[in-house]
């Protein structure tokens, strides 16, 4: 079985300071995907990042960065310079390899940025 | 708007009553996915089709809930005899290729059982 903890369930930050958001995960498969989305308070999910399992290279998107650790399961994001309009709920997620299509959403972590 | 689309944006009906939400992909998507997404929740999957084909489905689609891809274009979610506890947000969610491609999500559908 698959699984997503996002322990921190809210965060509140001030602009410009950095924030990490945590992400462990639980699976038995070898090949798997992990993602990450955005929920802004206008409801509609966006997508940021997919990392397959294969690839531990941490990325960085301008403020964005992601740290995958397979020895931790963990796939951390952090915002750098933390802006308001990073206000959202994060989600952490996980799907198999092979096609296989189902896709396992973390709790979520709402972020608020105080200007 | 080339993005997902859903319809209606927000329902409220009474307990027992029957509705259907319709969802739109993106044109060029054979991949298309239910999502239900509660408060201080996670999306949480349903169902997804490729093409016209439903290849998968959740425990949480118990028998009154039925979805469709007649052509392989937009998708309907039916539930019946709706109960307060299916009060969520109901998301769609498409995407292309093979593999674990992103997905990318319409706005929802809010349903409100009175």
């Amino acid at each position: 079985a698959q699984k997503v903890t996002q322990a921190q369930t809210e965060i509140s930050v001030v602009e410009k300071e950095d924030v990490t958001l945590d992400c462990v995960y639980e699976t038995r498969d070898t090949t798997y995907y992990l993602f990450w989305y955005k929920q802004p308070p206008s409801g509609e999910l966006v997508f940021l990042i997919r990392r397959n399992s294969f690839d531990e290279q941490n990325e960085i998107s301008g403020r964005y960065s992601w740290n995958f650790q397979k020895s931790t399961s963990s796939f951390n994001f952090t915002i750098t310079a933390s802006q308001v309009v990073d206000s959202a709920v994060y989600f952490c997620a996980l799907s198999q390899g092979g096609g296989y299509q189902k896709v396992t959403f973390g709790i979520g972590t709402k972020l608020q940025v105080i200007p | 708007d080339t993005g997902v689309s859903q319809n209606p944006r927000h329902k409220i009906t009474k307990r027992g009553q029957n509705v259907t939400f319709r969802c739109d992909p993106i044109s060029e998507h054979n991949r298309l996915y239910w999502y239900r997404q509660t408060l201080g929740q996670g999306p949480e999957f349903l169902t997804y089709f490729q093409n016209e084909a439903q290849l998968e489905k959740s425990r949480l689609l118990s028998d009154r809930f039925s979805a469709e891809r007649p052509k392989g274009s937009f998708s309907t979610l039916e539930i019946q005899r709706t109960e307060q506890g299916d009060s969520a947000m109901y998301l769609c969610a498409s995407s292309s290729g093979t593999g674990a491609h992103e997905q990318f999500f319409g706005p929802g559908t809010r349903l409100t059982v009175l």
